[in-house]
């Protein structure tokens, strides 16, 4: 089945220090990929995605994530974490061809002076 | 430009009552989506439109739950009767159409049945 994990349901860090959140899918082949970010009492945005080509994307934000195969992995990785990085992160895929998206649980990221 | 406009923002009603959430997506995109989201988990895909159709609402629970976009525009969500399982965010998006395509979400409906 399809499916989309996220394994930290939380992480916290230091502000200035680096992040990496951590996804893994599991799909018959190579779907679209996509981070998106949802503040408090607010929709989802995204961040990042990737179809095809490099394998690190960069986002908005200072954002990065990087798609590798052989692990089935789409980590999102920034390097400096800013106070309003406090979110919650979804990692998500479509199919290729395809509209339907599937979400990940997400990661809440708690920042902290 | 405006992004997705969604309406109420926060909804309290009592079980087995009816209540209806409206959504008016970004203008020029097709497809719109509604969302359930529970707390701590990601969005789950209630119902896609293309246009006025809906191509896919296999996860729509259709004892109680309808939709439609007249129009092609903006679209409407109900749920009647409410049950104290469905309090949730309700979040609505919308995208061109095109595999793939980024979606847009609005900030959501916040439902609880009591």
């Amino acid at each position: 089945a399809q499916s989309v994990t996220q394994p930290d349901i939380h992480i916290t860090v230091s502000e200035g220090a680096s992040l990496e959140l951590r996804c893994n899918y599991s799909y018959g082949a190579t779907p679209y990929l996509f981070w998106y970010v949802q503040s408090p009492g607010q929709g989802l945005q995204l961040l990042l995605k990737y179809f095809s080509g490099d394998t690190l994307v960069q986002g908005i934000k200072g954002f990065e994530a990087e798609f590798k195969r052989s692990q089935s992995s789409f980590n999102l990785r920034k390097p400096s974490v800013h106070w309003s990085d406090a979110a919650e992160y979804f990692c998500a895929v479509v199919a290729v061809g395809g509209f339907k998206t599937i979400f990940g649980a997400g990661t809440r990221l708690f920042v902290k002076a | 430009e405006a992004g997705v406009v969604q309406s109420p923002r926060y909804k309290i009603i009592e079980k087995k009552q009816p209540v209806a959430f409206w959504c008016n997506p970004i203008s020029g995109h097709n497809t719109l989506y509604w969302y359930l989201q529970n707390l701590g988990q990601g969005p789950e895909l209630l119902i896609r439109y293309e246009n006025e159709e809906a191509v896919d609402d296999s996860q729509l629970p259709k004892d109680r739950f309808s939709a439609e976009r007249l129009k092609g525009v903006d679209s409407t969500l109900k749920i009647q009767p409410a049950e104290l399982g469905d309090s949730a965010v309700y979040l609505c998006a919308s995208s061109f159409l095109e595999p793939g395509s980024e979606q847009y979400f609005g900030p959501g409906t916040r439902l609880t049945v009591t």
